[in-house]
């Protein structure tokens, strides 16, 4: 049960778009189209921001997006806000039938 | 609306018990799976623990198993987390969450209980 792996951190600019990778194993991320991304403002509880690889909830903004190839699921944010700002983290249904989350990234907007 | 209310947190010697509860409403609580999830001070996101409707199956972290009971009271709408044998390193906000329908994410989240584990 080895959380998935995501860059510490990335940032970007106003207007710009930036991808956030999360890296698994073929037991987790590469077996199962069940990767989904969480959005936690400071002091805050995460949201749900990408289900099932690509899924967007009702609500979340279009300039969301996710995807995945092999092992690696990627978040991509286009059109980077203010309100972006936060950290974001990874999950997949696993093999054993648990859940694992990534480390965490921590978004920066410049 | 859905609303996940958590109590039960505080801080509890090394070797205590602590047992935390989750209060649902706003959905069909006997109709999805619940998990437990916590974040250590600082720290990023770990999966605890969770249950399927009628608490027929459970599923542990390692670091919890033999510890740890997670059940649920659907004419109760609660969820609950038994925690025994507590650690330091179990220090964290535990935060009760559903999980979506016909897949493994979880939609909502509660806003989280601290448990402090320290003498």
């Amino acid at each position: 049960q080895s959380a998935l792996t995501q860059p510490a951190s990335v940032s970007g600019s106003p207007g710009q778009s930036i991808t956030i990778s999360c890296t698994g194993t073929s037991s987790d991320v590469g077996g199962y189209n069940y990767v989904s991304w969480y959005q936690q403002h400071p002091g805050k509880a995460p949201k749900l921001m990408i289900y099932d690889v690509s899924k967007r909830p009702s609500g979340v903004s279009n300039r969301f997006s996710g995807s995945k190839s092999g092992n690696t699921a990627s978040l991509t944010i286009s059109g980077l806000q203010a309100e972006d700002e936060a950290d974001y983290y990874c999950s997949s249904h696993t093999s054993s039938s648990t859940l694992v989350f990534g480390g965490g990234t921590k978004l920066t907007v410049l | 609306e859905v609303q996940l209310v958590e109590s039960g947190g505080g801080l509890v010697q090394p070797g205590g018990s602590l047992r935390l509860s989750c209060e649902a409403s706003g959905f069909t609580f006997s109709s999805y799976w619940m998990t437990w999830v916590r974040q250590a001070p600082g720290k990023g996101l770990e999966w605890v623990a969770n249950i399927n409707q009628d608490g027929s199956e459970k599923y542990y972290v390692d670091s919890v198993k033999g510890r740890f009971t997670i059940s649920r009271d659907n004419a109760k709408n609660s969820l609950y987390l038994q925690m025994n044998s507590l650690r330091a390193e179990d220090t964290a906000v535990y935060y009760c969450a559903k999980e979506g329908s016909g897949s493994y994410h979880i939609d909502y989240w509660g806003p989280g209980t601290l448990v402090t584990v320290s003498s």
